[in-house]
């Protein structure tokens, strides 16, 4: 049982804009930002979200935004290669660790 | 441009012990929090340990708690993870990952290394 909380998969077409959303409560999202990662293919995760800044070399259709102790992350404009896998993660303070969602898998049909 | 290079993995019996160790460039490694992060296979990805910038701070999984040992050298620009008595269930890809910071407060990796993979098994 993953801390945060991930839809299992999401899927949508080319083109599409999709959002996908990461549940947690007032010791992890509700008192931090959120870093959102692709990973393609069980390869090494890449991050395409920190808070609410783009990092470099990742395209402008993603964006983050956060509303209580829920985040989200909005692809607008879905391509073929943004299908992967998408984890959220945070501290959470009460814990004293790391906490994962347990991973949306995005479908581009 | 900031990389992380995870290397010593590899294939251990039960019980047994490995050290892997993460190499880090083009950041300065020692204002950094650092975390180990491991993923078994066809499963999703579990934070293992972390380690405040100074070494002074650190943190476990329940699941490695007393098993596991993170430590750094800023001097080597390095961060090392210790890990004894091996389980089948230890056997993942383990990623190094640095602690990302916004707006003074340090909550999420930022930058991942390629991984190494351990494999426990007799």
């Amino acid at each position: 049982q993953s801390a945060l909380t991930q839809e299992a998969s999401v899927s949508g077409t080319v083109g599409q804009k999709v959002t996908l959303s990461c549940t947690g409560n007032s010791n992890n999202i509700g008192s931090y930002g959120v870093g959102w990662y692709q990973q393609i293919s069980h390869g090494a995760p890449k991050t395409v979200m920190f808070g609410n800044s783009l990092p470099s070399g990742i395209p402008d259709r993603f964006s983050g935004s956060k509303s209580g102790t829920t985040a989200s992350l909005t692809i607008s404009g879905l391509q073929p290669e943004d299908e992967a896998s998408y984890y959220c993660s945070t501290w959470d303070y009460r814990l004293s660790a790391q906490v994962f969602g347990g991973g949306t898998k995005l479908t581009v049909l | 441009e900031a990389q992380l290079v995870e290397s010593g993995g590899g294939l251990v019996q039960p019980g047994g012990s490995l050290r892997l160790s993460c190499a880090a460039s083009g950041f300065t490694f020692n204002i950094y929090e650092m975390n180990w992060v491991r993923q078994a296979p066809g499963k999703g990805l579990e934070w293992v340990s972390y380690i405040g910038s100074s070494g002074s701070t650190i943190h476990y999984a329940d699941s490695v708690k007393g098993r596991f040992t993170i430590s750094r050298d800023n001097a080597r620009n390095s961060m090392y993870l210790q890990m004894n008595s091996l389980r089948a269930e230890d056997s993942a890809v383990y990623y190094c990952a640095r602690e990302g910071c916004s707006g003074g407060t340090c909550y999420a990796p930022d930058v991942w290394g390629k991984g190494t993979t351990v494999t426990v098994s007799s």
